[in-house]
């Protein structure tokens, strides 16, 4: 069975404020991808990162990185300096390597106030 | 940017009637998917398709829904009679394989309200 728990149902920070948003998931898999999305208020959902589970490096793109920890079973998205267009909800998702069922966790809702 | 879009971006209907949400997944792309999400809720898989043919579909996905390939570019989902509670936000989306390339692209969505 596979599961993505996104235990930050809301959070709010002010503008340059950092921010972690959480991701834990379960599955029985060896080899498998997460990702992290976002959906903005417009409603579509933008791919953000994909990470396979035998790359356990963790990547920096701009003021986004992300903390994968296969020993715990994480993949945490942090946000640096963040600015008001970052409001969105947030969704991570994981997929088995074999299988094309990605299943996402409930999201995190982030408000960035000014 | 090649992108996977959907028509409608809003679709209403009446409770009973049936409804194709339309896409045109990116060119390239072998894999196409159904997501849904009801409002506020988290994003559910229905389907995939692969090959002119289901590959996987959800407990979601029962007899009153259907995909369909029906020419080289749109990918459609019919919902055959629809109910008050398939009202919700339907994402088409496209990968081009499972591998490596395994991102899925995700269209901008039609909103699908049952009356």
């Amino acid at each position: 069975a596979q599961k993505v728990t996104q235990a930050q149902t809301e959070i709010s920070v002010v503008e340059k404020e950092d921010v972690t948003l959480d991701c834990v998931y379960e599955t029985r898999d060896t080899t498998y991808y997460l990702f992290w999305y976002k959906q903005p208020p417009s409603g579509e959902l933008v791919f953000l990162i994909r990470r396979n589970s035998f790359d356990e490096q963790n990547e920096i793109s701009g003021r986004y990185s992300w903390n994968f920890q296969k020993s715990t079973s994480s993949f945490n998205f942090t946000i640096t300096a963040s600015q008001v267009v970052d409001s969105a909800v947030y969704f991570c998702a994981l997929r088995p390597y074999n299988n094309n069922d990605m299943r996402f966790g409930a999201g995190t809702r982030l408000t960035v106030k000014p | 940017e090649p992108e996977v879009t959907q028509t409608p971006s809003h679709q209403v209907t009446q409770m009973g009637q049936e409804v194709i949400l339309r896409c045109v997944p990116i060119s390239n792309h072998l894999y196409f998917y159904w997501y849904r999400q009801i409002l506020g809720q988290k994003v559910e898989f229905l389907v995939s398709f692969y090959n002119n043919e289901i590959s996987e579909k959800s407990e979601i996905f029962d007899d009153q829904f259907s995909v369909e390939r029906p020419d080289g570019s749109n990918f459609t989902l019919k919902i055959r009679s629809t109910k008050l509670e398939d009202s919700a936000m339907y994402f088409c989306a496209s990968s081009e394989g499972t591998g490596m390339n395994t991102e899925a692209f995700f269209g901008q969505g039609t909103r699908l309200t049952v009356v």
